[in-house]
């Protein structure tokens, strides 16, 4: 099997900047993707670490230690539109299988 | 620039009714999924697929079917619908790529069964 935690709710403040961490329990593990999801929409493709180490992508960063079997976002200047649910998702046995963990409901305030 | 078709959007079935539940992509994606999502959880993995006439188990397959005869086309059959099948159906592709160039997903499909 596998398990992935990560918090269940987060607050911050705009302009801010927040981690959401993620760390994972699973065997043949390929890497770790990050995906958003606003109310009733449909999830969105963030970032992707196969390798250890920091991806950016603008204001978005993700983070991957194999060693830990732990990755986390990294939000920067943070918007209200970016109060929405953030899912890590690890693949499992190959690039393809995508199996996500819970999810962390993030609330931007003003 | 379709991206992930779901049709229908919304449905109501009784119990013991069957369905299709209806997915198409126009990217030439290798990879298709097949998700639900339950209030306030995360997706679960039902069943995908690798390429036409290949498709293997997810988490959760049990009370549904999948085919895939061609590249564009991946639909999700309900055998019996239970009311524990009540959720939000996702469909999603990838490139070869995989997880490493992101999934599409499509806008869902909102099945209550009742």
């Amino acid at each position: 099997g596998q398990s992935l935690e990560q918090p269940s709710e987060v607050t911050a403040v705009e302009g801010a900047i927040v981690q959401i961490n993620c760390t994972y329990q699973t065997s043949g593990f390929y890497g770790l993707s990050w995906y958003q999801q606003h109310d009733g929409g449909a999830p969105t493709f963030l970032s992707y670490n196969g390798l250890d180490g920091l991806e950016e992508t603008g204001r978005f960063s993700s983070f991957l230690s194999r060693s830990d079997s732990y990755g986390y976002l990294l939000l920067q200047e943070l918007q209200m539109k970016d109060s929405a649910s953030y899912f890590c998702a690890v693949s499992k046995d190959s690039s393809y299988k995508l199996i996500f963990g819970s999810g962390t409901r993030l609330l931007v305030r003003p | 620039n379709a991206g992930v078709t779901q049709t229908p959007k919304f449905q109501v079935l009784k119990t013991g009714q069957s369905m299709t539940l209806q997915c198409a992509q126009d990217m030439n994606h290798e990879y298709m999924s097949w998700y639900r999502q339950d209030p306030g959880m995360g997706l679960r993995l039902i069943h995908y697929s690798v390429g036409a006439g290949i498709t293997d188990q997810g988490e959760v397959p049990n009370g549904y079917n999948v085919s895939r005869s061609t590249t564009e086309d991946f639909p999700l059959r309900l055998l019996s619908a239970a009311p524990s099948q009540t959720s939000v159906y996702f469909c999603a592709s990838s490139s070869s790529l995989g997880a490493g160039g992101g999934y599409t997903f499509g806008s869902g499909t909102r099945l209550t069964v009742v």
